[in-house]
This record gives C-alpha cells, sequence and structure tokens, in this order.
C-alpha cells in the first residue's frame, strides 16, 4: 500500500531532550515535507526537499534540523525541544512534479513540557 | 504567510444536505487543492483545479474557482456522516513549488 509513515504517533518530553520524528515514503516520491499545525495557524511548512541531499528551510524552520541521506527517509529532529515546539506535525511527500498533490502521513502529535 | 482563508470556520448541517466551504486567497495562483482531514489524522488530497479551469467535479465534490474574484469554493452534495472532517484549501503559486494552506473548515454532518 502507498503510504507515508511517520513514528511515533505520541511523543511527550522534556525541554532540551534531543529527539527525532521518523517519516518514511514508499511511492518513490521525489520531494519531501515537514509541517506543523497549530490551532487558528493552520499547517505551516517547517522543512522540505526536492530529492536526495537537498534540504531548505519552510516558513518556521528555528528550532529543527532535517536530513535526507536516503530518497525514501526525511527524518524531522528537534536538537533542543521547547514548549513552542508543542504541536501536530506531519510528514508529506508527492513526485517532483511542481503543484502535485501531497500525500500526508497520519501525524505526530509532540508535547513538550 | 497564509494565502487561503476557508469561510465558515465550521458549519452543522443535516445528512443529505449539500454543503459549501468557500476559499479566499491573495495572490496569483497556478492552481488550488482542497483536502479533507479527518479529526486527528492527515489530510487527504480531493480534488486540484487549476487557474485555467472553472468548475471540476470528482464524485459528489464540485469545485469552483473564480480567479478574478480570487476565491474558490467546495460543494458536497448529499452529504453523509462520513464526510465530518476539517477541510482546506491549499494554493500553488507560480514562481514557487510551495503550497500554502488556509486554516480550514470543520464540517459536522448529523445523522
Amino acid at each position: 500500500e502507498a503510504q507515508v509513515t511517520q513514528n511515533p504517533r505520541y511523543l511527550i518530553t522534556v525541554t532540551g531532550k534531543k529527539l527525532t520524528v521518523t517519516c518514511s515514503q514508499n511511492m518513490n516520491h521525489e520531494y519531501m515535507s515537514w509541517y506543523r499545525q497549530d490551532p487558528g495557524l493552520g499547517l505551516r511548512q517547517i522543512y522540505y526537499s526536492m530529492n536526495v541531499e537537498v534540504t531548505d528551510k519552510g516558513d518556521v524552520p528555528e528550532g529543527y534540523k532535517v536530513s535526507r541521506k536516503e530518497k525514501r527517509n526525511f527524518p524531522l529532529i528537534l536538537e533542543s525541544p521547547s514548549p513552542n515546539q508543542t504541536s501536530l506535525y506531519f510528514c508529506a511527500s508527492r513526485i517532483g512534479q511542481v503543484n502535485s498533490p501531497l500525500h500526508f502521513g497520519n501525524g505526530t502529535r509532540l508535547t513538550v513540557t | 504567510s497564509q494565502q487561503g482563508e476557508e469561510d465558515p470556520q465550521a458549519l452543522s448541517i443535516q445528512e443529505g444536505e449539500n454543503a459549501t466551504m468557500n476559499c479566499s486567497y491573495k495572490t496569483s495562483i497556478n492552481n488550488l487543492q482542497w483536502y479533507r482531514q479527518n479529526s486527528g489524522r492527515g489530510l487527504v488530497h480531493l480534488i486540484l483545479i487549476r487557474s485555467n479551469e472553472r468548475e471540476k467535479h470528482s464524485g459528489r465534490l464540485r469545485v469552483t474557482l473564480d480567479t478574478s474574484k480570487k476565491s474558490s469554493s467546495l460543494l458536497i452534495t448529499a452529504s453523509r456522516a462520513a464526510d465530518t472532517a476539517s477541510y482546506f484549501c491549499a494554493t500553488g503559486g507560480f514562481n514557487t513549488d510551495k503550497l500554502i494552506f488556509g486554516t480550514g473548515t470543520r464540517l459536522q454532518v448529523f445523522p
């Protein structure tokens, strides 16, 4: 089944403790992206990747890192999480063609205390 | 930066009724997409309409686009309880591959 898989689904952590949220897609998509969703703010893009070893900042990249060593994986790294990073995070992927529909994972709900 | 704004923010209807949601945006677009999100889950792509199209259908969905008014509408006909979800519009520009999402309309369909 074609899908985008995120793990974990839920994560509760403390301020400053490094964490990684994994994202994997099995559709051979070139483009992958991370979003955060907050009430009243919609989805905001954190980082995106056009292809392997190519990553760029989105609208809200501060406090996050990403890497794209393989086409299928696009992990999101929070080196020193803070409470304002408490949010619902989504990974998404699509084919390389600009403005093609995005395929989303089921989300990771992160709470930083 | 917020591009699309949906209206209304929330909508409650009975099964069988039609649901109409609107999206307004600010700048020129290449295409506009609608997504559905069931509570706490990932978004699912519904339909894409290009800037040179005025109307598009997919099953019980009808999307219109008026580029002169910078607005789009999503009509769900003969709604079902399973249509209960949040619906988002997302705009794609000409010189960017970024999709910008609106804040969504929460639709509740009562059986």
